[in-house]
């Protein structure tokens, strides 16, 4: 069981280049999320899905596309890179949505937009 | 988002049991209480989560006051490998995917 796992772990990006962050789940969790995590601002919400074929938009989701075309997998596009996006971005994961849900975790992309 | 409050760091030597507190006096009444660590470079793990009564799980013990405004996270025996950033977060039905971790409680652990 590998859990949550993200790829890649670290990525250097210039301004107005794009990328996919992947995000992969094997244990077959209905929501599937994306934060980023900056200093002094803890997890954010970018996107979050209830179910593969449905996604819809957390707290701060421009700049940001997602699918969910498998209940597996969850990639995170940056459609045209900007400085304000450099973060750490973490996946997570649960089993299905409420407040007593224990999270899992990927280990995170750290992302440098220069 | 509901606030906590906690230490920003504590010590302890390996192998002693260290109490993690966390103040929440705006807690409601259907919040569940989690504990979730981050070690350097790495994703948030979860710990433990509860509602009203005290639990126990393989990892650590949380013991809720009556009133449930703050909580006790227990590591019964440390280890070098609890060293990490300790947070406490309400979740509540409306924003169960809200994570507010704040700036935690940085444990240290002494060999």
């Amino acid at each position: 069981n590998a859990g949550v796992t993200q790829t890649p772990k670290f990525q250097v990006l210039k301004t107005g280049q794009s990328m996919t962050l992947q995000c992969a789940q094997d244990m077959n969790h209905e929501y599937m999320s994306w934060y980023r995590q900056d200093p002094g601002m803890g997890l954010r919400l970018i996107h979050y899905s209830v179910g593969a074929g449905i996604t819809d938009q957390g707290e701060v989701p421009n700049g940001y596309n997602v699918s969910r075309s498998t209940t597996e997998d969850f990639p995170l596009r940056l459609l045209s890179a900007a400085p304000s996006q450099t973060s750490v971005y973490f996946c997570a994961s649960t089993l299905r949505g409420g407040a007593d849900t224990e999270a899992f975790f990927g280990q995170g992309t750290r992302l440098t937009v220069v | 988002d509901a606030k906590t409050t906690q230490p920003n760091s504590m010590e302890s030597n390996e192998e002693e049991p260290v109490h993690l507190p966390c103040n929440h006096s705006t807690i409601s009444g259907t919040d569940y209480i989690h504990w979730y660590r981050q070690l350097p470079s790495q994703g948030p793990e979860y710990v433990i989560h509860g509602l009203t009564s005290n639990v126990n799980n393989r990892m650590a013990s949380l013991a809720i006051a009556e009133d449930r405004k703050s909580s006790t996270l227990i590591l019964h025996r440390a280890t070098l490998r609890d060293a990490a950033v300790y947070y406490c977060i309400l979740r509540d039905w409306n924003n169960f995917n809200k994570f507010y971790f704040g700036s935690g409680t940085k444990l240290n652990v002494k060999p």
